[in-house]
């Protein structure tokens, strides 16, 4: 009954390759977000996602493409990974419009090697 | 770019002390929120402030906004070791973006 959830977990993969972590959340949420916290526990936005649409993307490199099948997912699909890009990324998920508490999925920790 | 800067980094205490942890913001916020972060976890919610607000409680949480001085306090009173954990405040703009600004956390070890 986890209300965000992420998979997978862990991921540890080589420069180069392209993978995805994918999120869900089963509390009827409006509003999705994707967050990469790195080593110094800093925690920064990179996607959010309204009723499916894109409403705001941060300075983020084009290899990082996040993808909402529909309200209660967004993935997060990765090309050409960087060591640069090893980091603790999160999904979180708020009511909507005037509901400003968001609710975080668990991480997954990526290492790129 | 970063809003929210917490003091101090870390704080150690012993059980039953109280903590505080102070955050500053750059800019006018709609709200400001407080944040859990337990070792490998995600974050966890644990109160909002409101511009317009200057102190709420929830349990043994006291939150404090100075809005003319652009920050914010969280008290934990009576602590315990379960209180072991990151902090994090984060502000909300209002400006319809739906976006929070999160801190660099205050790293909280409570000791038995």
């Amino acid at each position: 009954d986890t209300a965000v959830s992420q998979t997978p977990k862990y991921l540890v993969t080589q420069m180069g390759n392209d993978k995805s972590i994918k999120c869900e959340q089963n509390l009827g949420h409006d509003t999705m977000y994707w967050y990469k916290q790195d080593s110094k526990k800093f925690l920064k936005i990179m996607f959010s996602y309204n009723n499916k649409e894109l409403i705001i993307n941060e300075t983020v490199p084009n290899r990082f493409s996040p993808k909402s099948p529909d309200k209660a997912h967004l993935n997060l699909h990765i090309n050409s990974l960087e060591l640069g890009d090893s980091a603790v990324y999160f999904c979180a998920s708020k009511p909507g419009a005037g509901q400003e508490t968001q609710y975080f999925g668990p991480g997954t920790r990526l290492l790129v090697l | 770019s970063q809003q929210g800067e917490e003091d101090p980094q870390a704080l150690s205490i012993q059980e039953g002390e109280n903590a505080t942890m102070n955050c500053s913001y750059k800019t006018s916020i709609n709200n400001l929120q407080w944040y859990r972060q337990n070792s490998g976890r995600g974050l966890v919610h644990l109160i909002l402030i409101r511009s317009n607000e200057r102190e709420k409680h929830s349990g043994r949480l006291r939150v404090t906004l100075d809005t003319s001085k652009k920050s914010s306090s969280l008290l934990i009173t009576a602590s315990r070791a379960a209180d072991t954990a990151s902090y994090f405040c984060a502000t909300d703009d209002g400006a319809g973006s739906y976006q929070l600004t999160f801190g660099k956390g205050t790293k909280l070890s409570v000791i038995p």
